[in-house]
């Protein structure tokens, strides 16, 4: 079975630049998670999804950072414009309804801004 | 509110020995509470899950788990290590929310030396 497929893998931009991140969740899982990962804050819950629909963006740092899903296999964290503190690991995971809570990650993707 | 602790943001032990990596929560509602496993430059694997079933927990790898609700802990054993196991090790509380939302530790990693 496919587990969670993240995009790209490895980013490195500009400060300045947009850059936009890609997730598909594994297929029937009804809720979808963005996690941030750095050294010094570890793992941040930035928003999460369920059946397509935001339901708690409080993590999301700033206004420069968005999400959106529009379908049940897709879902995008974009940041415009991109900072240097931006630069982390970033997790989406994907988890079923009626589960025991179980979240499923991809390998995530490491971004470098300059 | 949910949250988990984990004592010791480094743990050295040498291969056949004992590994113990300690975590204790806070939960206002009875927990599910699961241990994660992350390999270097890879997502986030679940080694093992309690769901008020069972007190002690056997996960993937020879590691196991005890829930102790007097003590609020969930600490995560493996009886002789190996150097495979080195990796960073999290723990994590479902959030009572309605939804699947997981909080993680601060992740403890794991060394094994020869």
């Amino acid at each position: 079975d496919a587990g969670v497929i993240q995009s790209p893998r490895h980013e490195v931009t500009e400060m300045g630049q947009e850059v936009t991140l890609r997730c598909k969740p594994i297929s029937g899982h009804n809720s979808l998670f963005w996690y941030r990962q750095t050294m010094m804050r570890g793992l941040e819950l930035l928003i999460y999804f369920n059946n397509n629909v935001p339901i708690d963006d409080s993590g999301m740092p700033e206004d420069r950072f968005s999400a959106k899903m529009p379908n049940a296999s897709f879902s995008t964290l974009k940041i415009q414009p991109s900072e240097p503190r931006d630069s982390a690991v970033y997790f989406c995971a994907s988890s079923s309804r009626g589960g025991t809570g179980e979240l499923f990650f991809g390998e995530g993707s490491r971004l470098t801004v300059l | 509110a949910q949250s988990v602790t984990q004592l010791g943001s480094h743990v050295s032990v040498s291969e056949g020995a004992l590994v113990l990596l300690r975590c204790n929560y806070s939960s206002s509602v009875p927990p599910y509470l699961f241990w994660y496993v992350q390999y270097p430059n890879q997502g986030l694997q679940l080694l093992l899950k309690y769901t008020s079933a069972a007190t002690l927990v056997k996960g993937i790898n020879g590691f196991e788990a005890e829930f102790k609700k007097s003590e609020t802990s969930f600490h995560l054993t493996k009886p002789s290590a190996h150097m495979s196991d080195a990796a960073e090790y999290f723990c994590a509380v479902r959030t009572n929310s309605g939804y699947s939302t997981l909080t993680f530790g601060k992740g403890t990693m794991l060394l094994v030396s020869p």
